[in-house]
């Protein structure tokens, strides 16, 4: 099974500060790699696919980059709703695998 | 508009068994990469199970030999039948879409609890 390591696995930081996580895959995947946003209580949300795509409807403060084995998630400016846990997973490979997740706080 | 909804969690003792539905609308479920991932409480997602368009199928170890995805063309809905729970199987269940017939999944339901317990 390929592996997904996700950092940090959480983080505070102000509204309006630009924020990244990492993840890292234990084989080379391509640019199949997702994150998704989890709010308390709710489904996951799809915001990035293949890597660098943005889904529609979500806004452009969210950014993805990467290929092979290392990917980043970007808020270029941190929003009071953007309060959530941010997973990253990968699907070129069964079991699609998602990465421990990130718990982003306002400070 | 998709729309997926699940039903069929509650409470169930070690070793029973629970059927998982999960009710699609605005799309066939058929013609889809329909899978269940699920979440134990204040925990990460961990991915259960797909069934393909063409109806293969595959499982996590975990589950593999307990748990059964299949479908119901008429009725538009997703099943995961578990059987010989155990108490790591208590979770949020969700159903979700996979967009473009591959693992990114674009539309989810709203999860079903499932709690594992004597």
């Amino acid at each position: 099974d390929i592996q997904m390591t996700q950092s940090p696995s959480s983080l505070s930081a102000s509204v309006g500060d630009r924020v990244t996580i990492t993840c890292q895959a234990s084989q080379d995947i391509s640019n199949y790699l997702n994150w998704y946003q989890q709010k308390p209580g709710k489904a996951p949300k799809l915001l990035i696919y293949d890597a660098s795509n943005l889904e529609t409807g979500v806004p452009s403060r969210f950014s993805g980059s990467g290929s092979g084995t290392d990917f980043t998630f970007t808020i270029s400016s941190l929003q009071p709703e953007d309060i959530a846990t941010y997973y990253c997973q990968q699907y070129d490979n069964l079991p699609n695998t998602f990465g421990g997740g990130t718990k982003v706080e306002i400070k | 508009e998709v729309q997926l909804v699940e039903s069929g969690g509650g409470l169930v003792q070690p070793g029973g068994s629970l059927r998982l539905s999960c009710a699609a609308s605005g799309f066939t479920v058929s013609s889809n990469y329909m899978s269940w991932v699920r979440q134990a409480p204040g925990k990460g997602l961990e991915w259960v199970s797909v069934i393909y368009s063409g109806g293969s199928t595959y499982y996590a170890d975990s589950v593999k030999g307990r748990f059964t995805i299949s479908r119901h063309n008429s009725k538009n809905t997703l099943y995961l039948q578990m059987n010989s729970l155990r108490a790591e199987d208590t979770a949020v269940y969700y159903c979700a879409r996979g967009a473009y017939g591959s693992g990114i999944f674009q539309h989810w339901g709203q999860g079903t609890l499932v709690t594992v317990s004597s």
